[in-house]
């Protein structure tokens, strides 16, 4: 089935760095979204873009909507021990389902 | 509150057993889906569901079954054919094409 190149497929780093993980897509995307994921738990959604070039913060993480409509990154500046996680790409390629990355495992050392 | 709940939280199968994992959201979400995770793994797509009384087969359709009678529900049914069924289940919904939202998971263990 179709999946999103999601990359790094892990990093690890230490408290205070900035990290950047993206998404690329062959098909077009009407909408991108990204999620953490603590273990045992749901994945929860930290930011949804829906129009290309957009470039929206949440905090300590901002996402950009790619020119292309193929592409994502997600920015963590500042890491902290709590970002340890995995992080997931998705989005709807127009009119289809849901469709997500295969994640990036971020650990962070203090 | 809004939101989608799955139960139960943890769920144990004998060998050959068929087992129901319960979906329900009031988010008024058209579309709800069903994901499976293994340990250290992304997501696979089992089932998903775009309107009352219609679904589709996912990626990982096989030994699985659904249903979708009610706009709320979507209950996932691991049959005795799914030969590896130990895995974190996961139910998602959304509106349209914008942002999904997760239940808390299942974790489905076979003894």
């Amino acid at each position: 089935g179709q999946q999103l190149n999601q990359s790094p497929q892990s990093m690890f780093i230490q408290e205070g760095e900035d990290v950047s993980m993206n998404c690329t897509s062959s098909s077009i995307f009407n909408t991108w979204l990204w999620y953490k994921q603590d273990p045992g738990e749901g994945p929860v959604l930290l930011i949804a873009l829906y129009k290309a070039g957009e470039l929206t913060s949440n905090g300590r993480l901002t996402a950009q909507f790619g020119i292309t409509r193929k592409d994502s990154f997600l920015n963590i500046s500042a890491s902290i021990p709590s970002d340890v996680g995995i992080y997931f790409c998705a989005g709807h390629p127009f009119s289809d389902k849901l469709i997500f990355g295969t994640g990036t495992r971020l650990q962070v050392f203090p | 509150d809004g939101g989608i709940t799955q139960s139960p939280k943890y769920l144990f199968r004998k060998e050959g057993q068929n087992v129901t994992l319960s979906c329900e959201q009031n988010l008024n979400h058209d579309a709800m889906y069903w994901y499976r995770q293994d340990p250290g793994q992304g997501l696979r797509l089992i089932y998903y569901s775009q309107i009352v009384n219609d679904f589709q087969k996912g990626d990982i359709a096989e030994g699985y079954s659904v249903s979708r009678e009610k706009k709320e529900s979507f209950p996932l049914t691991v049959t005795s054919a799914q030969k590896n069924p130990t895995a974190f289940y996961l139910c998602a919904s959304t509106m349209g094409f914008t942002e999904a939202f997760f239940g808390q998971g299942t974790r489905l263990t076979v003894v």
